[in-house]
């Protein structure tokens, strides 16, 4: 079956460190995003990709890094930059994007919490 | 304002309650989502509509474009629906992007 892998599922963190969020497709679909998800706020955009070595920036992308060097995999950097990297974080694709995405798939979420 | 009201935020009902969870949106869109949150986070798609009504299951969706305003509805209610319910809507103006509501938790007990 299709959809949207993420790994881990949960994360544990020192501060300092970077740490990277796995997300693969097998939707043959171009956009991904990544969104953070806080406790009683909706979902912010870290970063979005429209196109294999494409990306753009999202409304939350300090401390963030990502790369689309292959069409299924987007994955996510937490740098140490990122003041308060604690969060539940979301991978999304659809077939199209901006104004007309399409349906949206989202993976399982990865819980990263910093100790 | 945001762009992507929902209400209620938090609501609670007894097994077999019909359902009904708000959207209201401020912006021009090409169409809108219903999605439901796991307790576990995952996130699925429920629906994607942009005039009308769709029906899947117990679930029936409706939206009015002149309005600005989309329902979900929950007939027969069950606990397996307790979840979090996010209604999202593609901007057609500006930057196109995601705008997602803040979310309605639904607990139905048995």
């Amino acid at each position: 079956d299709g959809g949207i892998t993420q790994s881990p599922k949960y994360l544990f963190r020192k501060e300092g460190q970077n740490v990277t969020l796995s997300c693969e497709q097998n939707l043959n679909h171009d956009a991904m995003y990544w969104y953070r998800q806080d406790p009683g706020q909706g979902l912010r955009l870290i970063y979005y990709s429209q196109i294999v070595n494409d990306f753009q920036k999202g409304d939350i992308a300090e401390g963030y890094s990502v790369s689309r060097e292959k069409k299924e995999s987007f994955p996510l950097t937490v740098t140490s930059a990122q003041k308060n990297p604690t969060a539940f974080y979301l991978c999304a694709s659809s077939i199209g994007w901006g104004a007309h995405p399409g349906e949206l798939f989202f993976g399982e979420g990865s819980r990263l919490t910093v100790l | 304002k945001n762009e992507v009201e929902q209400s209620p935020q938090n609501l609670t009902a007894q097994e077999g309650e019909f359902i009904t969870i708000n959207c209201s949106y401020s912006v021009g869109i090409s169409a809108l989502h219903w999605l439901q949150q796991h307790p576990g986070g995952g996130i699925v798609s429920l629906f994607m509509l942009s005039s009308g009504k769709k029906k899947h299951g117990r679930l029936i969706a409706t939206i009015n474009i002149q309005e600005k305003h989309s329902s979900l509805h929950i007939t027969a209610s069950h606990p397996r629906d307790s979840a979090v319910y996010i209604c999202a809507v593609p901007i057609i103006q500006g930057a196109q992007k995601l705008v997602f509501g803040q979310g309605t938790r639904l607990t139905i007990n048995p």
